[in-house]
C-alpha cells in the first residue's frame, strides 16, 4: 500500500533560519505530492502541490521538487518567521477504485522563535 | 464566510454513550469526508461521500456511521464511546475532479472519559 513518511519534530528555529523537512514517500503508480500545513487550533490547508515528477511547487517563500528517483518531496523555506510556527504534512494521491485518496504522514511540527 | 464548518468544536463525554459531529460545507463541492487525527498527530482518513453516496470506507467500527443528508452536509454518528475514540476528527470536502485538493474544517475534539 501505499505510505509517506516524515521527519519527526519537533524542529525549532530562530527566525530567517533555513527549513528543510524531509518526506519521502512508497507508492504503486504515480502519485501526485502535497504539503498540507495545520496552524494551531484550526484545519489542514493545502500549501503546495507537484503532479509530476521534476515539478517544483510552491507557496509563501515555501519549496518542494517531485523527486521521482529518491522517492521524495522534501520541504524547504529559506527564511523562517514566527508566524510559519504549525504542523506541516506531507501527503500523496493516488487514484484507486472509490476515486483518489490523500494518505498523511505523521506531521512535523514546526517551532520558530523570535 | 467559514467554508467548511463543523460542531461542536469540543465534545466531552462518557464511555458508552451515542454522540454526532455535524459538518457543513458551503464552497458547492460535491465530495466530502471524515479524518480521525490522534494524540500523534496521525491523520487518516475514515470515510468519503460523493453526492451523498459512500465511496471510500476505510477499516473503521460499525459503532461509527456517517450521514449525508445532502451534498453540503456530511454528519458523523458515534455509538457506544470508548476511550479510543478520543481524537480530533477533521470533515473536509473537495470537487470529485479535483480531490486532491481538499478544504478541511477546524475539527472537534473528542474526550472520552
Amino acid at each position: 500500500g501505499n505510505s509517506v513518511t516524515q521527519m519527526e519534530g519537533p524542529v525549532t528555529l530562530s527566525e530567517e533560519a533555513f527549513l528543510t523537512i524531509n518526506c519521502t514517500y512508497t507508492a504503486t503508480g504515480y502519485p501526485s505530492l502535497f504539503w498540507y500545513v495545520q496552524y494551531p487550533g484550526e484545519g489542514l490547508q493545502l500549501l503546495l502541490k507537484a503532479t509530476k515528477a521534476d515539478d517544483k511547487g510552491s507557496n509563501k517563500g515555501f519549496e518542494a521538487t517531485y523527486r521521482k528517483e529518491t522517492t521524495s518531496f522534501h520541504l524547504e523555506k529559506g527564511s523562517v518567521q514566527v508566524s510559519d510556527s504549525a504542523v506541516y504534512f506531507c501527503a500523496l494521491s493516488e487514484r484507486n477504485n472509490a476515486g483518489n485518496m490523500l494518505t498523511f504522514g505523521g506531521g512535523t511540527r514546526l517551532m520558530v522563535k523570535p | 464566510d467559514t467554508a467548511v464548518s463543523q460542531t461542536p468544536k469540543y465534545l466531552v463525554t462518557q464511555m458508552g454513550n451515542d454522540k454526532s459531529i455535524k459538518c457543513e460545507q458551503n464552497l458547492g463541492h460535491d465530495t466530502m469526508y471524515w479524518y480521525k487525527q490522534d494524540s500523534k498527530k496521525f491523520l487518516k482518513i475514515m470515510f468519503s461521500y460523493n453526492n451523498k453516496e459512500l465511496i471510500i470506507n476505510e477499516t473503521v467500527p460499525n459503532r461509527f456511521s456517517p450521514k449525508s443528508p445532502d451534498k453540503a452536509h456530511l454528519n458523523l454518528h458515534i455509538n457506544s464511546l470508548e476511550l479510543g475514540d478520543s481524537a480530533v476528527y477533521f470533515c473536509a470536502s473537495s470537487q470529485l475532479r479535483d480531490t486532491d485538493t481538499q478544504y478541511f474544517g477546524p475539527g472537534t475534539r473528542l474526550t472520552v472519559l
